[in-house]
């Protein structure tokens, strides 16, 4: 069965303090990985599709990675404003749904 | 663009009522979606749609039914609501498969069945 992981559950940082989150997987026959944010009370928003092991996507402060058993999201020098949720899925080949991990609450505090 | 909308905001149900839950796309997407979100365990999908009239199930299709009678609405349905039905629901549409299937989600309904 398809499986999503994150850690740490949560992450506070101080504004600049540099960090990752760790989301790990398993599926077999990855079609892609997806990065969401959520600020409280709102629904997700897209940020990144990583396709296939040794790609990396960048926006602003974050950067994504991805090998073939976990993505990590790097956060750069973060400011009070990229506090939110941070959450990942992942979708198989010749499968129409996605598989959300739990999701990693970040707080960067001024 | 509004993008992806839900209607209600918020509904408050005494066990055994019914509900439906309306989502509206305006960009065009083939696919949508329904899941809930529940504290510690994330969204899971409900339901979804690969095309106007058609549905198939998700993670968690009990107790919920949904249709696609035109291709910007997908509804959502409780035909008896339980207290384990209490959530928080989120409507997403996307492209079709071969075009990234980047999801884009509406703001969300709260439910919460007494």
């Amino acid at each position: 069965e398809d499986q999503v992981t994150q850690s740490p559950e949560a992450l506070r940082l101080q504004e600049g303090e540099s960090s990752s989150l760790n989301c790990s997987y398993t599926v077999s026959g990855l079609r892609g990985l997806f990065w969401y944010r959520q600020d409280p009370g709102k629904g997700p928003e897209f940020l990144f599709t990583l396709y296939s092991a040794g790609e990396e996507k960048e926006k602003e402060r974050l950067k994504a990675t991805l090998t073939k058993k976990e993505s990590f999201l790097h956060i750069t020098a973060p400011k009070p404003e990229d506090s939110a949720t941070y959450l990942c899925a992942v979708r198989r080949y010749n499968n129409n749904d996605m598989r959300f991990g739990a999701g990693t609450r970040l707080t960067v505090k001024p | 663009n509004a993008g992806v909308t839900q209607t209600p905001k918020f509904r408050v149900l005494k066990t055994g009522q019914s509900m439906t839950l309306l989502c509206a796309q305006d960009m065009n997407h083939e696919y949508m979606y329904w899941y809930r979100q529940d504290p510690g365990m994330g969204l899971r999908l409900i339901h979804y749609s690969v095309g106007e009239g058609t549905t198939a199930k998700g993670e968690v299709p009990d107790g919920y039914n949904v249709s696609r009678l035109k291709k910007q609405n997908f509804l959502l349905g409780l035909e008896s609501a339980a207290p384990s039905q209490t959530s928080v629901y989120f409507c997403a549409s996307s492209y079709s498969r071969d075009r990234g299937h980047e999801q884009y989600f509406g703001p969300g309904t709260r439910l919460t069945v007494t």
